[in-house]
């Protein structure tokens, strides 16, 4: 079935460090793929998605390109900050059938 | 620009006890659903429903029951609450159609079950 797999965290880096938290999914068919951000007490928001292969995502300086032949939709950001601070969860919804599937996210945490 | 409201945020249950949390959207979309949220699990469905009238299981059901008798409300019932339901819970909803369409969660609901 349908699934993403994330890399697990915690991930703690200094401010203005790069960041790299990566994706892979299995689906069949062309499924499109999504991040989103969940800050403490909060819920998830949606931070980006592509809905087809070599599509790139962008918002808040946070970039992610649908890889099609990795099957991979790694999310990267050149210059995190303190504000960053949050659990990045990784999703595909197919494009068949109405089902969201999640990984189990990324916290990530920015130092100053 | 409400969106999707869940309500209450935090309860506190004793085991055994019923209670419903609540949802309701404000974008008129046919698809709403319920998530929980454990730590290392990420998020688990555990019910949805594609409009009114009409639910189906998600991937952890049992324990909960739903109802959709509006397009704007889903609320998440806990029949006999368990220490193992302890988790916090999002309502969801999105517009049907085009698999691009992104979907909206509410804000949470933190339950803990003593």
């Amino acid at each position: 079935g349908d699934s993403v797999t994330q890399m697990e965290g915690p991930v703690t880096l200094s401010e203005e460090a790069f960041l790299t938290i990566n994706c892979t999914y299995t689906a069949t068919g062309y499924p499109s793929l999504f991040w989103y951000v969940q800050y403490p007490g909060e819920g998830l928001q949606l931070l980006l998605k592509a809905t087809k292969a070599d599509d790139k995502g962008s918002n808040k300086g946070f970039e992610a390109t649908y890889r099609k032949e990795t099957t991979s939709f790694h999310l990267e950001k050149g210059s995190v900050q303190v504000s960053d601070s949050a659990v990045y969860f990784c999703a595909l919804r197919a494009n068949t059938g109405n089902q969201f599937y999640f990984g189990t996210g990324t916290s990530l945490t920015v130092i100053p | 620009n409400a969106g999707v409201t869940q309500t209450p945020k935090f309860q506190v249950l004793k085991t055994g006890q019923s209670m419903t949390l609540q949802c309701a959207q404000d974008m008129n979309h046919e698809y709403m659903s319920w998530y929980r949220q454990d730590p290392g699990m990420g998020l688990r469905l555990i019910h949805y429903s594609v409009g009114a009238g009409i639910t189906d299981q998600g991937e952890v059901p049992n324990g909960y029951n739903v109802s959709r008798s509006t397009t704007e409300d889903f609320p998440l019932r806990l029949l006999s609450a368990a220490p193992s339901q302890t988790s916090v819970y999002f309502c969801a909803s999105r517009p049907d159609g085009i698999s691009g369409n992104t979907i909206y969660f509410g804000e949470g609901s933190w339950l803990t079950v003593v």
